[in-house]
């Protein structure tokens, strides 16, 4: 199975801040790479696709990249409804495996 | 416009099974994979398996095999995932979450997640 980590785990930003989120895979999963955002007691929501494909509607101070074994996702200029928790996900074979998440707190 | 609409929450007793629905609207059911993700209390997201509408096929994680079945019911565009002999460690949000026709395969459409909570 593929593990995906996640890194790091939680983070501390102001608004305006520049984010990046990294997540590993234990092989290569080429660029089936897909980032959700998570609010609290609602359901995932899909960010970027393909690694670094922009999902219809998704503001562009969002953006990913990475192809292989390591991927970032980077969020230009943090704003006041971007603090959540992003997660990764592989889909390139299954188990389709999730990263451990990491939670954006406002500092 | 895409809709997925699971269940209402569920209380269940340790040993128990548990089934909840996913009912899709506004697309073609048998044309798009679902896949079913869980959420402990606090915790991150677990995929937990997939299902081909078109056909029924599934395919499961390893941590769940024997206790959980998938099924697709193309007359009432819903699909359903049970999940037997509950034990606490199960009380968790259940989503189901369609998956894109294109060959990226991310989840594009989620359900609101049903809550199961197993205690005696």
């Amino acid at each position: 199975d593929i593990q995906m980590t996640q890194s790091p785990s939680s983070l501390s930003a102001s608004v305006g801040d520049r984010v990046t989120i990294t997540c590993r895979a234990s092989q290569s999963i080429s660029n089936y790479l897909n980032w959700y955002q998570q609010k609290p007691g609602k359901a995932p929501k899909v960010l970027i696709y393909g690694a670094s494909s922009l999902q219809s509607g998704v503001p562009s101070r969002f953006s990913g990249s990475g192809s292989g074994t390591d991927f970032t996702l980077t969020i230009s200029s943090l704003q006041p409804e971007d603090f959540a928790t992003y997660y990764c996900q592989q889909s390139y074979r299954s188990p389709r495996s999730f990263g451990g998440g990491t939670k954006v707190e406002i500092k | 416009q895409v809709q997925l609409v699971q269940s209402g929450a569920e209380v269940k007793k340790p040993g128990a099974p548990v089934k909840v629905s996913c009912k899709a609207s506004g697309y073609t059911f048998t044309s798009y994979y679902m896949h079913w993700v869980r959420q402990a209390p606090g915790q991150g997201l677990e995929w937990m398996g997939v299902i081909n509408p078109s056909g029924g096929t599934t395919s499961y994680v390893q941590n769940f095999q024997g206790r959980i079945t998938m099924a697709s019911d193309t007359s009432t565009s819903t699909v359903y995932m049970e999940l037997s002999s509950l034990r606490s460690e199960d009380t968790a949000v259940y989503y189901c979450a369609r998956e894109t026709s294109g060959h990226t395969r991310e989840l594009d459409y989620w359900g609101q997640g049903t809550l199961v909570t197993v205690s005696s």
